[in-house]
């Protein structure tokens, strides 16, 4: 299995909800990581950990708060975004720190 | 920190023509430069890498090359086909920041059938 399967799609949500992402992978890798891309940008990478415990943090506002249960879950847990939040929220994994990034296929997010 | 600078951001050729996208890092320590592809509404897929201890390498229809000296690396894609449209990006790895690629910022490839 060579995948990273990211839920949901799409999320919808208000400035006052909150919301969770999910990711997994079944490739063994120990690294996880969460990038935000938006529209025509690149991806802009928001957090990673390391044999699940968190590396770097790219100095995310607080309203977004990484978890990684285990070596094969990541989660992103959304509380009170704004409209700019809005974007396309990308879960990547890789063997080591400087090979391969898979990624999934993203969650869309809007921000109302 | 590293910063990585990616041209052209747009480029249109014909189909069977050759494309090529070149990028500039100022890290001399950087060691590793992947190339991403981004389909529209895709996600990004590896397609080709180089690390710093060699000059070239080349993969079917495409080859990257890295001049250390100069700080920049380059994708080079022979007999372009309209499924190679899509957005690609370089990205360099600063040896001070395991984990953190620092992508390019994009170049729309499209190959007119």
């Amino acid at each position: 299995d060579t995948e990273v399967t990211q839920t949901p799609k799409h999320l919808v949500m208000g400035m006052t909800n909150k919301k969770s992402l999910k990711c997994e992978q079944h490739m063994g890798h120990r690294a996880m990581y969460w990038y935000k891309q938006k529209a025509k940008k690149p991806p802009e990478l928001m957090f990673v950990y390391s044999y699940e415990k968190l590396s770097i943090n790219e100095s995310v506002p607080s309203r977004f708060s990484p978890e990684c249960p285990n070596s094969s879950l990541l989660n992103l847990h959304l509380h009170a975004l704004q409209p700019e939040d809005s974007a396309l929220y990308l879960c990547a994994s890789s063997q080591g720190f400087d090979g391969e990034l898979f990624f999934g296929e993203g969650s869309r997010l809007t921000v109302l | 920190g590293e910063n990585v600078e990616q041209h052209p951001s747009t480029l249109s050729v014909q189909e069977g023509d050759s494309a090529v996208i070149k990028c500039t890092y100022s890290d001399s320590a950087s060691n590793y430069f992947p190339w991403y592809k981004q389909e529209l509404g895709k996600r990004p897929q590896l397609i080709i890498d180089i690390r710093s201890n060699v000059g070239e390498k080349k993969d079917q229809r495409i080859a990257v090359t890295l001049n250390k000296t100069a700080k920049h690396f380059s994708l080079h894609i022979t007999e372009t086909q309209p499924e190679d449209s899509a957005v690609y990006f370089c990205a360099a790895s600063p040896m001070d920041s395991s984990y953190k690629l620092i992508f390019g910022s994009g170049t729309r490839l499209l190959v007119r059938p």
